[in-house]
Parts: C-alpha cells; structure tokens; sequence
C-alpha cells in the first residue's frame, strides 16, 4: 500500500518556468489538499477538493492551479514561477474534516 | 477566517509529562486534530477530537474544549524521541472541506 505519492522529491526552477507537482493516493479518499511548508510559517493551505472535480481555494492560492479528475490524482501547477514560491510543498489525503490525513514526502522546491 | 495559535517552543526532560496548548477561531469546524512532523520528514497524524473531552492514544492524549475554543495535546513519558514539532489542525473549518494548520509547536526533550 503505497499511500500518498509525490513526485518529483526535488525541483529547482527558474523563474518564470511553469512545473507540475504530481500527488497520487491509493487508499480511495474523498479529500486532498495541497500545503507549502516555509521557516516558522507551519502549514498554509493552497488548494483543496473534497471529491473528483470539485476542488476550492486555500489560504495561499495565487499562482498555483489545481484540478481533480479522478479521485487518485490532484495535480498541483505553478504557472510561472517566482522565488517566493521556493518552498517544501505536501500533498495530503484523508476521509474528511481533518481525520487521519496521511501526507506525502514532499517536494523540495528552489525557484532561482 | 480561522486561525490557531500555539506556543512556538517547549522544552521538557525526558521521562516527564508536557502539554502543548492550542487555542483557536473559527465560525465552524468539524474537529481538532494534531499531527507531529520530524525534521526533513512529513507530518503523521497523531490525535482527533470531534467532541469535547480527553480522547487517549497510548503517551498521547488530546483535548478539545468547544466552549473556551481551545485543545491541547498532552504527552507523557516522554522519550527522545518525542522531539518534534506538533501542529494542531481545525477540520472541516469554516464548514468546508479544509484543514487549516497552526503554526507548530517545536518540542524539545532534553536527557
């Protein structure tokens, strides 16, 4: 049982360029979000999507692109990078309303 | 919006029992959970309160008072091991589908 997979692990950038993280999850979960990790900053969520195409905006959505299309994958598009988007990002998955969410590895992300 | 809040540091020794506050605001929510996150590592989920009272999981309990808007996370015996940093998570919030984090907490056990 694989869980929650993320892909690439490290990424470095320039800016301007455009990448997708990729997020997969093999346990059926209805929900998945997207977080970017910084020094001192905890959590933030990006986007959310509480089932195949229905995804919603986090706290931190600006410059970042999201779709579900089926209930395995939530791919996670910068459009064109910026250094402030130099970040660790995670992808999570879980049944619903904070319980038990298993989060991917991460991706280490430099935008130079 | 929603917002939590958590002291950013704690330090405790080894063998004894430390508590991690977490107060927060929000117009709806679901329930209160913690994760603990180990440097370089990912965050795994450690407790969920979807009602009030102590909910017990080995060394590790939390609690979740609806009424004050504040939980906390209680660990005892505390191992090496334990050193971490602990991040309580509104779910649900808003009533939606999001989980929204705290800042963290970084506990140190020291021998």
């Amino acid at each position: 049982n694989a869980g929650v997979t993320q892909t690439p692990k490290f990424q470095v950038l320039k800016t301007g360029q455009s990448m997708t993280l990729q997020c997969a999850q093999d346990m059926n979960h209805e929900y998945m979000s997207w977080y970017r990790q910084d020094p001192g900053m905890g959590l933030r969520l990006i986007h959310y999507s509480v089932g195949a195409g229905i995804t919603d905006q986090g706290e931190v959505p600006n410059g970042y692109n999201v779709s579900r299309s089926t209930t395995e994958d939530f791919p996670l598009r910068l459009l064109s990078a910026a250094p402030s988007q130099t970040s660790v990002y995670f992808c999570a998955s879980g049944t619903g309303f904070g319980y038990g969410y298993t989060f991917g590895s991460g991706t280490r992300l430099t935008v130079v | 919006g929603q917002s939590l809040e958590q002291p950013s540091e704690v330090t405790a020794v080894e063998g004894a029992i430390v508590q991690i506050n977490c107060t927060y605001q929000t117009s709806g929510f679901y329930g209160l959970s913690w994760y603990q996150q180990h440097d370089g590592g990912a965050p795994t989920f450690l407790s969920y309160n979807a009602l009030d009272g102590l909910e017990e999981t080995g060394r590790f309990s939390s609690f979740l008072s609806r009424s004050d808007s504040y939980g906390y996370l209680l660990l005892q015996e505390l191992q090496m091991k334990d050193s971490a940093s602990y991040f309580c998570a509104l779910g649900g919030s808003g009533n939606t589908g999001k989980l929204i984090f705290g800042q963290g907490t970084t506990l140190q056990v020291k021998p």
